[in-house]
């Protein structure tokens, strides 16, 4: 069965700092990852994806996520952190047929000043 | 438009109520969720929606029932819910066949 686990609970940086947000999965053919962010009391934003390639994807807001067979990760990295960075940060993995998506547990990204 | 909108935002009702959450997008999508979300979890299933047929529904009790009237329309019909149903409920749509989901702002849902 496909799952998905987000180690980190919370994480806390500082602004301008680096960042990165650890995915790893577990799926028996290529998945298709997703990161996806949500801001208290909103929906969540898709913020890149994984179906296939190049396996250094970019996303929007200056993120980025490296896809690692190996390892069977998918983490988030963002070169320098912003306050409005501040949200719940959801790792999913799909087939791509089934419509299903899992998602990991989450992962709340604080930022001091 | 890349937008899929949710009404109403909030929503509070008694546990004897009927009441009905609404979703529409507009980007062609033929695929429709509804997922719930619990404070401080992440989003969980309920159902699908693929060609306006209903194609996952993940035992979701009785008294929540999805309805998709057009390929742009889902609605989600409450009745007789408990006080453990309040949650945020997001409405989602994709192609048929990715997994890639466009979500809702949701629906704030407190059942009193």
């Amino acid at each position: 069965a496909q799952s998905v686990t987000q180690p980190d609970i919370h994480i806390t940086v500082s602004e301008g700092a680096s960042l990165e947000l650890r995915c790893n999965y577990s799926y028996g053919a290529t998945p298709y990852l997703f990161w996806y962010v949500q801001s208290p009391g909103q929906g969540l934003q898709l913020l890149l994806k994984y179906f296939s390639g190049d396996t250094l994807v970019q996303g929007i807001k200056g993120f980025e996520a490296e896809f690692k067979r190996s390892q069977s990760s998918f983490n988030l990295r963002k070169p320098s952190v912003h306050w409005s960075d501040a949200a719940e940060y959801f790792c999913a993995v799909g087939d791509g047929s089934s419509y299903k998506l899992i998602f990991g547990s989450g992962t709340r990204l604080l930022v001091r000043p | 438009d890349t937008e899929v909108t949710q009404t109403p935002k909030h929503l509070v009702m008694g546990m004897t109520n009927k009441k009905s959450l609404k979703c529409e997008q507009h980007m062609g999508h033929r695929a429709m969720y509804w997922y719930k979300q619990k404070a401080k979890k992440p989003p969980e299933l309920m159902f699908v929606y693929s060609y306006e047929k209903l194609s996952i529904n993940e035992s979701v009790p009785s008294r929540f029932s999805p309805e998709c009237p057009n390929s742009s329309l889902l609605n989600l019909h409450l009745h007789a819910l408990q006080p453990e149903d309040s949650a945020l409920y997001l409405c989602a749509s994709s192609h048929q066949g990715q997994g890639e989901a466009f979500f809702g702002q949701g629906t704030r849902l407190t059942v009193v």
